[in-house]
């Protein structure tokens, strides 16, 4: 199964943007793919947050603010999780995931500190 | 309100077994493909097994194949995990989640269930 993968950690301050990147290996087009972003905060169960494939194809979850937003780098491969406005409430893991086959695949995460 | 309310987790020796179960309400249950994630202990998230709504179509990640199988009750809104020579490296917390059908996310999750293997 292919790794995707993400910077275990990233920090910004309040009020900052935050870009985490989710990079698919070389053989997976990340044009093809919807990307999933999901949070995580300590002690629970992960929230979705928002798909994103095109920008005229995309759809975030229930209640999530506008603050989240997706993108891709199709010159990095890479899927893009966009957050504006940081607050102090997104501390959190976040992860990406996409779906290559039946097979649903995780990357390893990024753990976001707002400091 | 749409609930997922895990159990069967526990302690259990190597080349143990455990059968997860996870009772959904608060949706149409029939309606969802429904999928198990787990996370090791500091880890970050697997994706494990998914099984279509009449579980006609089930898959499941490599590294249990042939150990693991997703099933599921739709009369008594239950989704099942049996797991049989369980190893060290499949403790995890285990999550049942709904995922949709035309976008395949997780949308709603359960709090989880702890497997521990260990001698």
């Amino acid at each position: 199964q292919p790794v995707l993968t993400q910077p275990p950690s990233t920090s910004a301050s309040p009020g900052e943007s935050a870009r985490l990147t989710c990079t698919l290996p070389s053989d997976i087009n990340v044009a093809s793919y919807n990307i999933y972003w999901y949070q995580q905060k300590p002690g629970s169960p992960p929230r979705y947050l928002l798909y994103y494939y095109s920008d005229s194809d995309k759809g975030q979850g229930s209640g999530v603010p506008s603050r989240f937003s997706g993108s891709k780098d199709a010159s990095a491969n890479a899927g893009i999780l966009l957050i504006s406005g940081l607050q102090s409430e997104d501390e959190a893991d976040y992860y990406c995931m996409i779906w290559p086959s039946a097979q649903g695949v995780f990357g390893g995460g990024t753990k976001l500190t707002v400091l | 309100e749409v609930q997922l309310v895990e159990s069967g987790g526990g302690l259990v020796q190597p080349g143990g077994s455990l059968r997860l179960s996870c009772v959904a309400s608060g949706f149409t249950f029939s309606s969802y493909w429904m999928s198990w994630v787990r996370q090791g202990p500091g880890k970050g998230l697997e994706w494990v097994a998914s099984i279509n709504q009449d579980g006609s179509e089930k898959y499941h990640v490599d590294s249990v194949k042939r150990r693991f199988t997703i099933s599921r009750d739709n009369a008594k809104n239950s989704l099942f995990l049996q797991m049989n020579s369980l190893r060290a490296e499949d403790t995890a917390v285990y999550y049942c989640a709904t995922r949709g059908t035309a976008y395949w996310y997780f949308d709603f999750w359960g709090r989880g269930t702890l497997v521990s293997v260990s001698s």
